[in-house]
């Protein structure tokens, strides 16, 4: 079974500013994959970036970037150069086990 | 366009008349999954299928049903609605599985009175 914790249930970051979002999870699987997916307001959840157990790299997606630690269990989102458009509630996700999402306010 | 739709986007219906919720995809995916989303408790996997006719209980299953007879179909069927099934309702689809990205249709609104 897999766990997934997101601890900060409200962020806020000033616009062009970098932002972490943390999370950590537990698993017994040796591969796997980990997911952060936005949900704007429009409540559509979309894919913001996936980052496979077994890779060394941590994954990025433009502005967005991850820092897998597999040791720790960890698996934080940051987000550079914020936009007002980055505001959104972002979920760390698991196998089919979602966080309970960090809301992400940026600050003009 | 590829996509997952959901019917309808938002529903209000009273305690105990049976409903539906359709979600299909365009993408020959062969993995989908519904997922409920509740203020506080993310999102919950209620029933997924892994191909037509395979349908497995996600966390969440009690008070739902679901069929898969065509591969782009997934109707999530509330036989009896009840209150503390109000919530904000997701479809998801991936080509194969939960290690796949999964994507989401744009989410429907169930009120029961």
């Amino acid at each position: 079974a897999q766990t997934v914790t997101q601890s900060q249930p409200e962020m806020s970051v000033q616009e062009a500013e970098t932002v972490t979002l943390s999370c950590t999870y537990d698993t017994s699987e040796s591969d796997y994959y980990l997911f952060w997916y936005k949900q704007p307001p429009s409540r559509q959840m979309i894919l913001v970036i996936r980052q496979e157990a077994y890779k060394q790299q941590n994954a990025t997606e433009n502005r967005f970037s991850v820092n897998f630690q597999k040791a720790a269990k960890s698996f934080s989102l940051k987000i550079s150069d914020s936009q007002l458009g980055d505001a959104a509630m972002y979920f760390c996700a698991g196998k089919y086990i979602f966080g309970t999402g960090t809301r992400l306010k940026v600050l003009a | 366009e590829a996509q997952v739709t959901q019917n309808p986007r938002y529903l209000i219906t009273v305690t105990g008349k049976k409903l539906t919720v359709t979600c299909s995809q365009n993408m020959n995916h062969e993995y989908m999954s519904w997922y409920r989303q509740d203020p506080g408790l993310g999102l919950r996997q209620i029933y997924y299928s892994m191909n037509v006719e395979v349908t497995d209980k996600g966390d969440v299953p009690e008070g739902y049903k679901v069929s898969r007879k065509e591969k782009r179909n997934f109707p999530l069927i509330l036989e009896s609605p009840s209150p503390n099934q109000t919530s904000l309702y997701f479809c998801a689809s991936s080509r194969r599985g939960v290690t796949d990205t999964q994507y989401f249709g744009p989410g429907t609104r169930l009120t029961v009175l």
